[in-house]
């Protein structure tokens, strides 16, 4: 079986263009997560969705992220406009409901905002 | 909000020595998972603890959940290259959605 797949991997960019990302979950899982990593923060959940419905997004970090997901095989997460401080490795995990909610990353995307 | 802290944050050791990676929390957790995370990729769950006091093992690494279920261990015996990592603890509150709360991760490097 396919596991979570993300796009692109790596996305470099300048400040103040617009940056897409893409994720595709696993079949059949009903939770979607965003996150971030960095070396000084972590590894940061910013929004997550249940059955294509945003739940919480309290971690976006400001108005310029935003996220959709229309349909329960596809997301995004856009950054319009994109900064220096942006730069991050973004992922994309999937889950089925259940006790434990055991998360399947995806291998992410690099992107960096010169 | 719930804080899970991770030490040593930084772990660096020779091939064959045992360590012991501590997850710590003030909060309840209903279960937690701990991950490993290598270079270019995305964190793989490793193991999920569910009941107090429980012990997993999973070859050479032993899992331990604390009595309280606020706090959780991973030991390593005889760790190898390949144990190499970012290791991840991460909470999940049955009470609180279905999020989970990470620690900042271990990074351990095992030297042949």
């Amino acid at each position: 079986d396919a596991g979570v797949i993300q796009s692109p991997r790596h996305e470099v960019t300048e400040m103040g263009q617009e940056v897409t990302l893409r994720c595709k979950p696993i079949s059949g899982h009903d939770y979607l997560f965003w996150y971030r990593q960095t070396m000084m923060r972590g590894l940061e959940l910013l929004i997550y969705f249940n059955n294509n419905v945003p739940i919480d997004d309290s971690g976006m970090p400001e108005d310029r992220f935003s996220a959709k997901m229309p349909n329960a095989s596809f997301s995004t997460l856009k950054i319009q406009p994109s900064e220096p401080r942006d730069s991050a490795v973004y992922f994309c995990a999937s889950s089925l409901l259940g006790v434990y909610n055991e998360q399947f990353f995806g291998p992410g995307t690099r992107l960096t905002v010169l | 909000t719930q804080l899970l802290e991770q030490s040593p944050q930084f772990l660096s050791i020779q091939e064959g020595e045992n360590l012991t990676v501590y997850c710590n929390s003030s909060s309840v957790f209903s279960s937690l998972q701990w991950y490993r995370q290598e270079p270019g990729e995305g964190p793989v769950l490793l193991v999920t603890v569910v009941t107090g006091g429980e012990v997993k093992k999973l070859k050479r690494l032993t899992f331990q959940f604390g009595d309280a279920r606020k706090d959780s261990s991973l030991h390593i015996t005889a760790a190898q290259p390949g144990d190499t990592g970012l290791y991840l603890c991460a909470g999940l509150n049955n009470n609180a959605g279905n999020m989970l709360t990470f620690g900042g991760g271990t990074r351990l490097m095992v030297k042949p």
